[in-house]
């Protein structure tokens, strides 16, 4: 069936970094990728999306990119700080126009 | 202020007795969808509803239940409540349909021994 491979399960950099996490999707239908973060203990909360219709988008340190022919996207942190540890969902449209969300990726950045 | 509720925040129950997750938003949003979150599953979806007295399943409906009788409510009813749906549940909603920001409630974190 339909669904959304996030690789790494877990990621450790020092701060300043960069971060990357990378998701691959099945169904070539899907036209929205949006992104969310969860600290401990919070609720998700959306970071930044991507339309099918661009190839990236950026907002301050956070970029996603977009691979329709590959059918993958990708996150970016760059100069990781210590507030961006969490767990990042990537999540991608099906055709019946539900989200599916990937298992997670846990960012931790030490100082 | 916009937000989207759930009740109870915490519950600890027994096999086999009814229990409903209540979820509330008020933001006018047509879309409500509720997920469970599992370590190492990530946000797997139980239910959703592009609008009143509109449901479809999700990918793990077995064991629950939802009603969508006004806008701004979408509880979720377990009726025979098992120790594998011990979980945290999140209830969610969004404008028009899926492709815009999912507003997640505070989560609802339900023990059944």
């Amino acid at each position: 069936g339909e669904n959304v491979e996030q690789h790494p399960s877990t990621l450790s950099v020092q701060e300043g970094d960069s971060a990357v996490i990378k998701c691959t999707y099945s169904d070539s239908a899907s036209n929205y990728f949006p992104w969310y973060k969860q600290e401990l203990g919070k609720r998700p909360q959306l970071i930044i999306d991507i339309r099918s219709n661009v190839g990236e988008k950026k907002d301050q340190r956070i970029a996603v990119t977009l691979n329709k022919t590959a059918k993958h996207f990708s996150l970016h942190i760059t100069e990781t700080q210590p507030e961006d540890s969490a767990v990042y969902f990537c999540a991608a449209v099906r055709s019946q126009g539900n989200l599916i969300f990937g298992k997670g990726t846990k960012l931790s950045v030490k100082p | 202020e916009a937000q989207v509720t759930q009740n109870p925040r915490y519950l600890i129950t027994v096999t086999g007795k009814k229990l409903t997750v209540t979820c509330s938003q008020n933001m006018n949003h047509e879309y409500m969808s509720w997920y469970r979150q599992d370590p190492g599953l990530g946000l797997r979806q139980i239910y959703y509803s592009m609008n009143v007295e509109v449901t479809d399943k999700g990918d793990v409906p077995e064991g629950y239940k939802v009603s969508r009788k006004e806008k701004r409510n979408f509880p979720l009813i377990l009726e025979s409540p098992s120790p594998n749906q011990t979980s945290l549940y999140f209830c969610a909603s969004s404008t028009d349909r899926v492709l815009y920001e999912q507003y997640f409630g505070p989560g609802t974190r339900l023990t059944v021994t």
